[in-house]
């Protein structure tokens, strides 16, 4: 499966700013997710992005997808210490599996 | 969302021995279950996917009679790590498609440890 990849690798701000992730592909989608996973943990669904959307809003999520771009990018507003946690997109060609981003580190310093 | 569940969820064991991992979806039938491994500080990466019924298919470089994977029932699939060595040590992932809206759902993944 091709890797989709991302930016930035790691990512350190402080409580209340807004943090952006992005993450491109090579083919085209179906749709792209979007997942946390704290350290040793496993994954948690933040939210799915289908390909005829362009915009898509959860709570403080914000998911952009750009199909001619093949890029997607999540915004976390208003961040908190405990959103501290990597980040990956996931996407899905037909009928394949699910593809995952490389993933974002992110660290919210009270 | 639907549940996956894995077992156990983490695992340590001396260099040689065999180690089974269950995968089981909990409240829908899986005719198509994957199995991810995640080394730390690094994704998740496709090593099977696994067909109620018939043989797995396995990602490049991973070796099938290593890592054997059975999946005998539609709620239940097993990832056998043979001969594990400490270079297997790793997070291990189980993923099941509900053929309903064909979206996938994750366990929880298994620690295995190997010494």
């Amino acid at each position: 499966s091709q890797q989709g990849e991302e930016d930035p690798q790691a990512l350190s701000i402080q409580e209340g700013e807004n943090a952006t992730m992005n993450c491109s592909y090579k083919t085209s989608i179906n749709n792209l997710q979007w997942y946390r996973q704290n350290s040793g943990r496993g994954l948690v669904h933040l939210i799915l992005i289908r390909s005829n959307e362009r915009e898509k809003h959860s709570g403080r999520l914000r998911v952009t997808l750009d199909t001619s771009k093949k890029s997607s990018s999540l915004l976390i507003t208003a961040s908190r210490a405990a959103d501290t946690a990597s980040y990956f997109c996931a996407f899905r060609s037909g009928y394949s599996t699910l593809t995952f981003g490389k993933g974002t580190m992110l660290l919210v310093s009270p | 969302g639907a549940v996956v569940s894995q077992h156990p969820s983490w695992v340590i064991c001396k260099s040689g021995t065999s180690v089974k991992i269950e995968c089981r979806s909990l409240d829908f039938q899986a005719t198509t279950m994957f199995w991810y491994r995640q080394f730390p500080k690094q994704s998740l990466m496709l090593m099977a996917t696994s067909n109620e019924g018939s043989k797995a298919t396995y990602e490049q470089g991973v070796e099938k009679d290593k890592f054997l994977i059975n999946h005998a029932s539609l709620t239940l699939s097993t990832l056998t790590v043979t001969s594990a060595h400490p270079e297997d040590s790793s997070f291990y992932i189980c993923s099941a498609r509900d053929p309903s809206d064909n979206e996938q759902f994750f366990g929880p993944g298994t620690r295995l440890t190997v010494l």
